[in-house]
């Protein structure tokens, strides 16, 4: 069984950009949730989206949005990116909603802003 | 909001020995903990989790108790090997399912 897909594994943007980051959940999967890491705030929530519906979201600007398709993958755009926008991107896909079924990471989008 | 402390830090132990990681939450609507390994180069792996209306949760060589009252959550693992050297993350979702915040992270060395 194929696991959490996300492309691509790194990428490079300058100041002002905007960026488009993709995740593959688990085949039968229908929520996806996305996280930013960085050393500083370690694991924060963005926001989780099921059956193509934005379910909740967590403290980040209106720069971050995101969108799900009906096979369940899933993009997340940040827009007029900033130097502290550099991260690891994760995305987390579950079968149900986060607080129903644990939910399996990918390896993440390494975002580095300049 | 939900506000999530986690301790300590950074924790070495000898191989065969135990190590245990808590963590305390604010909001007492939270309602379910997940613990996640994260090695390096990976993404987080759920290894073990609790819900509120649980005190005590085992799997083999790892277990979480909860204590809904003083409003914290450990971790406890036995007789541990180098492979469990990762960072170790605990985590709570609030009863609306509206957010999910993380405890900063425990950096566990198991020293052969």
């Amino acid at each position: 069984k194929a696991g959490v897909t996300q492309t691509p594994r790194y990428l490079i943007k300058t100041r002002g950009q905007q960026v488009t980051l993709s995740c593959s959940p688990i085949s039968g999967h229908r929520s996806v949730s996305w996280y930013q890491q960085t050393p500083g705030q370690g694991l924060q929530f963005l926001f989780e989206y099921f059956s193509e519906t934005q379910r909740n979201k967590g403290n980040f600007p209106g720069r971050f949005s995101g969108r799900q398709f009906s096979n369940s993958r899933s993009e997340m755009n940040v827009s007029t990116l900033e130097l502290g926008d550099s991260a690891l991107y994760l995305c987390a896909s579950s079968q149900f909603r986060i607080e129903n079924t644990e939910a399996f990471f990918g390896q993440g989008t390494r975002l580095t802003v300049v | 909001g939900e506000n999530v402390e986690q301790h300590p830090s950074t924790l070495s132990v000898q191989e065969g020995d135990s190590a245990v990681i808590k963590c305390t939450y604010s909001d007492s609507a939270s309602n379910y903990f997940p613990w996640y390994k994260q090695e390096l180069g990976k993404g987080p792996q759920l290894i073990i989790d609790i819900r509120s209306n649980v005190g005590e949760k085992k799997d083999q060589r790892i277990a979480v108790t909860l204590n809904k009252t003083a409003k914290h959550f450990s971790l406890h693992i036995t007789e541990t090997q180098p492979e469990d050297s990762a960072v170790y993350f605990c985590a709570a979702l609030d009863n609306y399912g509206q957010n999910f915040v993380f405890g900063p992270g425990t950096r566990l060395s198991v020293l052969p």
